[in-house]
């Protein structure tokens, strides 16, 4: 069974504090990893899919990494409209995804 | 990134009756798509997914007769949650699968049975 783990459950960042969020995972014949953001109330805004180990992509302060058995979501010097569940996600082979718990981030001023 | 729409944003219905929920892709079309719930504070979980032209298939635990699901286009999904009861009362997504194998999520659909 797909199993995807995300750590911290919540993260409290100063303006400019720079972190990382972690995404652990296991899955059989991964397609893709992907990164969401999810704002209150609202459906998963897509950010990233990552294919396969060693690749990098970025979108104005996140970067997102990945290795054979986990992701990492870089925040470089957080604003306070970064606040937001980061939620991960494995796409197997059905091309279902199955998702993490999710982080969630809150930036204060 | 591809947009998905979903309505209504809200809806209150009473105990024992049924509601259709729509979801249309607006600039993509689409040949799977898929269905999740997410309760408060928790994740998101896989209701079901359809192929445009041939029947949903359900994830474990899924009541089949319970939540119709009709992919009547390549734009355009329905979820229709039959004789609704409080406990199903939830967050309702609809995504996507994108010719990149990219899946787009719609803005949700709160759902409150009393």
């Amino acid at each position: 069974e797909d199993q995807v783990t995300q750590s911290p459950e919540a993260l409290r960042l100063q303006e400019g504090e720079s972190s990382s969020l972690n995404c652990s995972y296991t899955v059989s014949g991964l397609r893709g990893l992907f990164w969401y953001r999810q704002d209150p109330g609202k459906g998963p805004e897509f950010l990233f899919t990552l294919y396969s180990a060693g690749e990098e992509k970025e979108k104005e302060r996140l970067k997102a990494t990945l290795t054979k058995k986990e992701s990492f979501l870089h925040i470089t010097a957080p604003k306070p409209e970064d606040s937001a569940t980061y939620l991960c996600a494995v796409q197997a082979a059905d091309y279902k995804l199955s998702f993490g718990a999710g982080t969630t981030v809150t930036v204060r001023a | 990134g591809a947009v998905v729409s979903q309505h209504p944003s809200r809806v209150i219905c009473k105990s024992g009756t049924s509601v259709k929920i729509e979801c249309r892709s607006l600039d993509f079309q689409a040949t799977t798509m898929f269905w999740y719930r997410q309760f408060p504070k928790q994740s998101l979980m896989l209701m079901a997914t359809s192929n445009e032209g041939s029947k949903a298939t359900y994830e474990q635990g899924v009541e089949k007769d319970k939540f119709l699901i009709n992919h009547a286009s390549l734009t355009l999904s329905t979820l229709t949650v039959t004789s609704a009861h409080p406990e199903d009362s939830s967050f309702y997504i609809c995504s996507f699968l994108a010719g990149n194998y990219e899946q787009y999520f719609g803005p949700g659909t709160r759902l409150t049975v009393t």
